[in-house]
C-alpha cells in the first residue's frame, strides 16, 4: 500500500534552516514525490518535484531557498534562510498505479 | 498563466448530490496530456485526493470514494466537473481543482462546501 509519512511539525529560528522529511512506504522507494506549501487560510501551492536520485524541479517563482533531496525511501524539503512568510503547512504527494496519495502534512513554525 | 477556478453551491443538504465545476483559463484543457483532478480538505485536516480525468475522459478515483464520485470533462467549455452523491456532514470541506502531471500544480483557490440541512 502506497503511504507517505510526515512528522507533523518542525520549527526553526528566523534565518536558520529547516529540513522536512517525507517517507515512502515499503516497496516504493523509487517513487518521485512533490512538495506543496499551504499558507494560512490559502490553497496549496506546488513547490517542487523530487526524484529518487535526489534531482528536483521547482515550480515557477519558487525561491532558491527551497531545495529538495532524497535518500532511500526518504524525500526531503529544505528551507534555508527561513523567513516569517515560510510559516505554513507543507504536504508531500506521490502518485502511481492509478492513485494519488498525500502525506499528513507538516506545520513549520518560525521562531 | 494557467488559472483554475472552482464554482458551485456552498451549501448542500445531507443525502443530496454535491456538484462543482472547475473552469480552466490560460490554456486549452485538451492541448496536452495532462490530468485534471479534485482534492478536498475538511476543516482543520489534511489533503485528500478525490480523483481526476484526462482530457479524453479517462478517469481515476480514490477507492474510498469511488462508489459516490463521478468526474467528467467538457473540452468545448474548457471545464471539468465533480459530482459526489449521498453526501453527509463528513463531506464538508474545501474542494480544490488542480492540473496534474503526476504531481498537482497549479491549484485553484478552493471553494468551501458545507453539508447541512
Amino acid at each position: 500500500q502506497l503511504v507517505l509519512t510526515q512528522s507533523p511539525s518542525a520549527s526553526a529560528s528566523l534565518g536558520a534552516s529547516v529540513k522536512l522529511t517525507c517517507t515512502l512506504s515499503g516497496g516504493h522507494s523509487s517513487y518521485a514525490i512533490a512538495w506543496h506549501q499551504q499558507l494560512p487560510e490559502k490553497g496549496p501551492r506546488y513547490l517542487m518535484k523530487v526524484n529518487s536520485d535526489g534531482s528536483h524541479s521547482k515550480g515557477d517563482g519558487i525561491p532558491d531557498r527551497f531545495s529538495g533531496s532524497s535518500s532511500g525511501s526518504e524525500r526531503y524539503l529544505t528551507i534555508s534562510s527561513l523567513q516569517s512568510t515560510d510559516e505554513a503547512d507543507y504536504y508531500c504527494q506521490t502518485w502511481g498505479s492509478g492513485i494519488v496519495v498525500f502525506g499528513g502534512g507538516a506545520k513549520v513554525t518560525v521562531l | 498563466q494557467l488559472l483554475l477556478q472552482e464554482s458551485g453551491p456552498g451549501l448542500v443538504e445531507p443525502s443530496e448530490t454535491l456538484s462543482l465545476t472547475c473552469t480552466v483559463s490560460g490554456d486549452s484543457i485538451g492541448s496536452a496530456s495532462y490530468y485534471w483532478g479534485w482534492v478536498r480538505q475538511p476543516p482543520g485536516e489534511g489533503l485528500e485526493w478525490i480523483g481526476g480525468t484526462s482530457s479524453s475522459g479517462y478517469t481515476e478515483y480514490n477507492p474510498s470514494l469511488k462508489s459516490r464520485v463521478t468526474i467528467s470533462v467538457d473540452t468545448s467549455k474548457n471545464q471539468f466537473s465533480l459530482r459526489l452523491n449521498s453526501v453527509t456532514a463528513a463531506d464538508t470541506a474545501v474542494y480544490y481543482c488542480a492540473r496534474g502531471e503526476g504531481y498537482f500544480g497549479p491549484w485553484g483557490q478552493g471553494t468551501l462546501v458545507t453539508v447541512s440541512s
